[in-house]
């Protein structure tokens, strides 16, 4: 099993691009989500899934957009990139729901710059 | 209430010493408590975790000590070792499996050790 996978692993983008950054698992697991880290702020919930079709936002959610169509992807779309959106990305999936005693897989995550 | 607070932000520790990471809890709803690591470039993964019905869980040189009544529980790294040097977040989770914003992660702390 390759995990969960994220591309690009590192993007530069300019004021106002958009651009859609890629996540799958081959693991079957129901609940994807993204965050993204920034310094001394920890790990901030983005969107999160709880399976194919169903999204719904985190605590982050303004200027991303998600979907999911399939169990396995699940891409996170930025609409006009933001200086205040440069950080590293992290996509995670696990069994269930997320919460309780589920173990996040995390992906290696994307390192995004925007100028 | 939703809040998990972690310090130290840095820990600078010589090689074979006592790593010791904090964190505290608000909300009483949270019953499950992971320790992530994550080493650079690389997305966090699971280390330990403890439910809060022990006061300790050790596992090799790691050891999560829980304080129910105090709402803290804490990480300590037993003769830490270089490869140690990792960023660690401490998170809590909410029992069920149907919301996904029910873990939520702390802010993390850079751990070096030196040899």
């Amino acid at each position: 099993n390759a995990g969960v996978t994220q591309t690009p692993k590192f993007q530069v983008l300019k004021t106002g691009q958009s651009m859609t950054l890629q996540c799958a698992q081959d693991m079957n697991h129901e609940y994807m989500s993204w965050y993204r880290q920034d310094p001394g702020m920890g790990l901030r919930l983005i969107h999160y899934s709880v399976g194919a079709g169903i999204t719904d936002q985190g605590e982050v959610p303004n200027g991303y957009n998600v979907s999911r169509s399939t169990t396995e992807d699940f891409p996170l779309r930025l609409l006009s990139a933001a200086p205040s959106q440069t950080s590293v990305y992290f996509c995670a999936s696990s069994p269930r729901g997320g919460g309780g005693t589920d173990t996040q897989y995390f992906g290696p995550g994307t390192r995004l710059t925007v100028l | 209430q939703q809040q998990v607070k972690q310090s130290p932000q840095s820990l600078i520790v010589q090689k074979g010493g006592i790593s010791i990471i904090n964190c505290a809890y608000e909300n009483t709803a949270f019953d499950y408590f992971p320790w992530y690591q994550q080493f650079p470039g690389k997305g966090p993964a699971l280390l330990i975790a403890i439910r809060p019905d022990v006061s300790e869980k050790k596992e090799g040189r790691f050891t999560i000590s829980f304080n129910k009544s105090a709402k803290q529980f804490s990480l300590h790294i037993m003769d830490s070792q270089p490869g140690d040097s990792a960023t660690y977040f401490c998170a809590a989770s909410m029992p069920g499996y149907s919301s996904a914003s029910k873990i939520i992660f702390g802010s993390g702390t850079r751990l070096s050790i030196r040899p």
